[in-house]
């Protein structure tokens, strides 16, 4: 059964400096890739999706996959408190209604 | 972007109650999913649908029910709740090209 885990739980940056996000999957088969986030009580916004090697970039934001290392990043650049929330990363097999496995969440504070 | 709402947002039920839960999108997505969030697992999945009629077993199913009748609505149903089911729940609807989930705001629900 596939395993996603994320590093750190918790990630305190400045204001306008990058933070970067780590997420590592177990089936190395999986080709779907999303980042989400989610601010308190709130539901989940997607923010990134990736489905090859590389780097995708959506505005501020860039994931970066690593398959062969089981690996997926998300950088946030130029950070707002506004960003301030529990980050999310989601991974499938990419085929139609093929499920999602979600990891526990990376908790990001933004200090102004 | 995808349009998914849930009522109700929060629910007080009794052990043995039962509860139901309903989402409704309004974006003809053919994959609508169930979800919980709690402390220290992240979302799991509870059970998905590929369509009206259509009903999956998720990875955590024991104790829910689920029914599609319709392409916009998904319902969640605990015939007997018990405290255990407390947590946040969340809808989510997907289309079948990209499998992109988009989610609700979720249901709190606290069994007493």
């Amino acid at each position: 059964q596939q395993k996603v885990q994320q590093s750190p739980e918790s990630l305190t940056v400045s204001e306008g400096a990058m933070a970067s996000l780590n997420c590592t999957f177990s089936d190395g088969t999986s080709n779907n890739f999303r980042w989400y986030r989610q601010h308190s009580a709130k539901g989940l916004e997607v923010l990134v999706s990736i489905f090859s090697d590389g780097e995708k970039e959506e505005g501020r934001f860039t994931a970066h996959l690593n398959r062969a290392n089981l690996h997926v990043s998300l950088h946030i650049r130029e950070p707002q408190p506004s960003d301030s929330a529990v980050y999310l990363c989601a991974v499938s097999m990419g085929n139609a209604g093929a499920k999602l496995t979600f990891g526990g969440g990376t908790r990001l504070t933004v200090r102004p | 972007e995808a349009a998914v709402t849930q009522s109700p947002r929060n629910k007080v039920a009794v052990t043995g109650g039962k509860v139901t839960l309903s989402c409704n999108q309004t974006n003809n997505h053919n994959n609508m999913y169930w979800y919980r969030q709690d402390t220290g697992h992240g979302l799991r999945l509870i059970h998905y649908s590929y369509g009206a009629g259509s009903t999956e077993k998720g990875d955590i199913p024991d104790g829910y029910k689920a029914s599609r009748p319709s392409q916009e609505n998904f319902s969640l149903i605990l015939e007997l709740a018990t405290p255990s089911q407390t947590s946040v729940y969340f809808c989510a609807s997907g289309d079948r090209v990209q499998d992109t989930q988009y989610f609700g705001p979720g249901t709190r629900l606290l069994v007493l």
